[in-house]
């Protein structure tokens, strides 16, 4: 259970481009979505967090109008790199906690990740 | 806001050995510690996570321990094994009023036959 998909796994796009990355929870409803950045060989990044019919809250350092995420349901969320440029290339990696599960909703369930390249 | 430290960012060791690696964090109201496992290329893996309200907690070759008073928390994987060279990540909740994570810099294990 508490299986977390990500599509596309890997995007290669032209700067300039805009790219949408969609995040899906499964088999539960996720309570809460989060969106992070790992650059190779660094640690994961909090970009935002972002619940179901509200704005998503952005870390210090994200732009907000260049990275769109839209969490328009319980099972989706979508992160849009706009106006993409290389040194946005980066593996992006959502997860999904839900209050429902056990544990609370303490418990982030990983996405695998998108492998995006700006070339 | 929350801070992580992790230490070291490279360990190795030889098979069978135990290996350690030790996370301190900043916000006294963190409440929620878990700890991950990445192969390269794929998503993080919860292996062990640890509530404020224990200072220890064992699931076979692995142990966490946390030390509320000093703000600090270790992994213990005793018995290694090659299969276990990984990168692993500490995280803290990152505000008790949420569920978000502020990882670690990350350790990169590397358990040698």
């Amino acid at each position: 259970g508490a299986v977390v998909s990500q599509h596309p796994s890997w995007v290669i796009c032209k700067s300039g481009t805009s790219v949408k990355i969609e995040c899906r929870s499964l088999d539960f409803q996720a309570t809460t979505m989060f969106w992070y950045r790992q650059f190779p060989k660094q640690s994961l990044m909090l970009m935002a967090t972002s619940n179901e019919g509200s704005k998503a809250t952005y870390e210090q350092g994200v732009e907000k109008d260049k990275f769109l995420i839209n969490h328009a349901s319980l099972t989706l969320s979508t992160l849009t790199v706009t106006s993409a440029h290389p040194e946005d290339s980066s593996f992006y990696i959502c997860s999904a906690s839900s209050r429902g599960l056990a544990g609370g909703g303490h418990e982030q369930f990983f996405g695998p990740g998108t492998r995006l390249t700006v070339l | 806001g929350e801070n992580v430290e992790q230490h070291p960012s490279t360990l190795s060791v030889q098979e069978g050995d135990s290996a350690v690696i030790k996370c301190t964090y900043s916000d006294s109201a963190s409440n929620y510690f878990p700890w991950y496992k990445q192969e390269l290329g794929k998503r993080p893996q919860l292996i062990i996570d640890i509530r404020s309200n224990v200072g220890e907690k064992k699931d076979q070759r692995i142990a966490v321990t946390l030390n509320k008073t000093a703000k600090h928390f270790s992994l213990h994987i005793t018995e290694t094994q090659p299969e276990d060279s990984a990168v692993y990540f500490c995280a803290a909740i990152l505000n008790q009023a949420g569920t978000a994570l502020i990882f670690g810099k990350g350790t990169t294990l590397s358990v040698s036959s």
